[in-house]
């Protein structure tokens, strides 16, 4: 089955830096690729998902890129807030079913 | 907006109970999932459900299992709970193969003592 690996684990960064969180993937059939923000307490909330057939996609301060060939995709976050402080997870699956696979997680925190 | 509730925010239950964690959506979704959550190991499908009636088992399904009578509700249970099955359960649904976008519920911090 697939398996997705996300990096880093713990991101800790400056009020108005660029953060960037990677994952790869094993399934060269997955062809959709969402990102979930978890603030404390609530559940994830998708924040911005790109398609196979899509390089990159951008949503005001924030941004994904796909890498088919090498089988990556990461998010960027421009001029980052503290309100941005949150858990990111990122997902790959097939479509069809849609069931995604997700990464374990990275705890970003942006210190004001 | 797309709701996704759940029964209970904190559930404190002994070993061997019988647990029961409810979720429901009000979006009229084909699928519904259940996830749980803990540190350091993302989230991990339990069962998943694309119709009423209908199941799939998905990575970590020993010690659960699931009931859907309604589309709008999906049920998990712990028919004997253990202490490692103490964690977070996430709830969640999406429209189907149209979109892949999961709606998740606040989720149900369970300890089993």
């Amino acid at each position: 089955g697939e398996n997705v690996e996300q990096h880093p684990s713990t991101l800790s960064v400056q009020e108005g830096d660029s953060a960037v969180i990677k994952c790869t993937y094993s399934d060269s059939a997955s062809n959709y690729f969402p990102w979930y923000k978890q603030e404390l307490g609530k559940g994830p909330q998708l924040i911005i998902d790109i398609r196979s057939n899509v390089g990159e996609k951008k949503d005001q301060r924030i941004a994904v890129t796909l890498n088919k060939t090498a089988k990556h995709f990461s998010l960027h976050i421009t001029e980052t807030q503290p309100e941005d402080s949150a858990v990111y997870f990122c997902a790959a699956s097939k479509g069809g079913s849609y069931i995604p696979t997700f990464g374990r997680g990275t705890s970003l925190i942006v210190h004001p | 907006d797309v709701k996704v509730t759940q029964s209970s925010r904190y559930l404190v239950k002994r070993t061997g109970e019988k647990v029961f964690l409810e979720c429901v959506q009000d979006m009229d979704h084909e699928n519904m999932f259940w996830y749980r959550q803990d540190p350091g190991l993302g989230l991990r499908l339990i069962y998943f459900s694309y119709d009423v009636k209908m199941k799939e088992k998905g990575d970590i399904p020993e010690g659960y299992s699931v009931s859907r009578e309604k589309k709008e509700r999906f049920s998990l249970i712990l028919e004997s709970a253990s202490t490692n099955q103490t964690s977070m359960y996430l709830c969640a649904s999406s429209l189907g193969t149209v979109s892949a976008e999961q709606y998740f519920g606040p989720g149900t911090r369970l300890t089993v003592t």
